[in-house]
């Protein structure tokens, strides 16, 4: 079975400043990852996805992650923040082949004006 | 155009009683997903339709959790002597088609609560 771990339950950054937000998955056979985000009080937006081809992956927003399989990462990174960058974001993976996607625990994302 | 939607947008219940939560696709979605999200966790799978069928629905809980779809469109997940760790984001998604490469749209999710 998959999981997905994101190790920083929290993370302040100062704007303007660089960020990466950290994943790990579990599985080794072929695998679909997904960051997604959530701000205040709305529904979850996809920002990116890694389904095969370049390992850097560009999504909305300002935001890329690079798909690592040694390492087993999917890291989000943003070279500059903003003060609406504040959310919280899911890394989500999914077997290919299966429909199930995993969620992370999330990150919760402050912007520190 | 639309979004998708889901209703309530908040329910408080009782322990033991019977809950309907629905969800209404993005018009011409084929597929729809069902996940619940407790307080600090990430969304957790539930149930897959493809059209009017569950294609997956491993992630049901126990036999309580119950979800149809009857015309391909609309969902109802249906919650049977609800207890309290019942309480949670109830959050829908529909995309276009399966497979996974199909980005999913959420909606803003019920947020049910078992007293």
């Amino acid at each position: 079975a998959q999981s997905v771990t994101q190790l920083d339950s929290q993370v302040p950054v100062f704007e303007e400043a660089p960020v990466e937000l950290r994943c790990n998955y579990s599985s080794s056979v072929s695998v679909y990852l997904f960051w997604y985000v959530q701000y205040p009080n709305q529904g979850l937006q996809l920002l990116l996805k890694y389904l095969s081809g370049s390992t850097l992956v560009k999504g909305i927003n300002g935001f890329e992650a690079e798909f690592n399989k040694s390492q087993t990462s999917f890291h989000l990174r943003k070279p500059s923040v903003h003060i609406s960058d504040t959310a919280e974001y899911f890394c989500a993976a999914a077997n290919f082949g299966n429909e199930k996607l995993t969620f992370g625990t999330g990150t919760r994302l402050t912007i520190i004006p | 155009g639309a979004g998708v939607s889901q209703t309530p947008s908040n329910k408080v219940t009782e322990k033991g009683k019977y809950v309907e939560l629905r969800c209404d696709p993005i018009s011409g979605h084929t597929a729809l997903y069902w996940y619940r999200q407790s307080l600090g966790q990430g969304p957790e799978f539930l149930i897959y339709f493809q059209g009017t069928g569950a294609a997956d629905d491993s992630g049901l809980p126990n036999d309580r959790f119950f979800a149809v779809r009857p015309e391909g469109s609309v969902s109802t997940l249906k919650i049977q002597r609800t207890e309290r760790g019942d309480s949670a984001v109830y959050l829908c998604a529909s995309s276009p088609g399966g497979p996974l490469e199909e980005t999913q749209y959420f909606g803003p999710g019920t947020r049910l609560l078992v007293l």
